[in-house]
């Protein structure tokens, strides 16, 4: 099985800061990969798909990048609204497989 | 507008059996891929179970092999999780989700389903 480690685990950041999150596959997954933010309570959404390319919907402050076995979820200009657990996950490979999460707060 | 709408979930004794559904709309069903996720309590994200565009292609978590079934019937637009030998490690909140296009990415999350296995 392909694992997925996320980190840090959490984040803690000013309204207005960049926050950057990292996913890294135990083997090459190329580009399937995306990442989900889950607000408590409430289902995931996906923010971004094939390591890059934002949904439909989501604000332009979230980008995604990587290739390979190295990703990158960046928020730039925390919002308060972005207070979420973000996960990523593969489908490359079944089973397929999510990060352990990272959970961001405003500081 | 895309939906997901899951049912099914309940509280059961261990050994026990449920079967989940999942209704979709506001999509043409038998177009895209569908996956079942679940949530234990305070834990993260679990993928379990995927079906492909014709139901012919299943695959399942090691956790869930040889106990659970995943299956969809196009004429109802519906996707079914059937849950045997239901264990306490199996308690979560059920997700039904929907793939992006032509690949097994979730585009599209359901409210899910609580199951609780518990004597």
């Amino acid at each position: 099985d392909i694992q997925m480690t996320q980190s840090p685990s959490s984040v803690s950041a000013s309204v207005g800061d960049t926050v950057t999150i990292s996913c890294r596959a135990s083997q090459g997954i190329t580009s399937w990969l995306a990442w989900y933010q889950q607000k408590p309570g409430k289902a995931p959404k996906v923010l971004i798909y094939t390591a890059s390319s934002l949904q439909s919907g989501v604000p332009s402050r979230f980008s995604g990048s990587g290739y390979g076995t190295d990703f990158t979820l960046t928020i730039s200009s925390l919002q308060p609204e972005d207070v979420a657990t973000y996960y990523c996950q593969q489908s490359n490979n079944f089973p397929l497989t999510f990060g352990g999460g990272t959970k961001v707060e405003i500081k | 507008e895309v939906q997901l709408l899951e049912s099914g979930g309940g509280m059961v004794q261990p050994g026990g059996s449920l079967r989940l559904s999942c209704a979709a709309s506001g999509f043409t069903f038998d177009n895209y891929a569908m996956n079942w996720v679940r949530q234990a309590p305070g834990k993260g994200l679990e993928w379990i179970s995927g079906i492909n565009r014709s139901g012919r292609g299943t695959y399942y978590a090691d956790s869930v092999k040889g106990r659970f079934t995943i299956s969809r019937d196009t004429s109802k637009n519906t996707l079914y999780l059937q849950m045997n030998s239901l264990r306490a490690e199996d308690t979560a909140l059920y997700y039904c989700a929907k793939g992006l296009s032509s690949s097994w990415q979730v585009d599209c999350w359901g409210q899910g389903t609580l199951v609780t296995v518990s004597s």
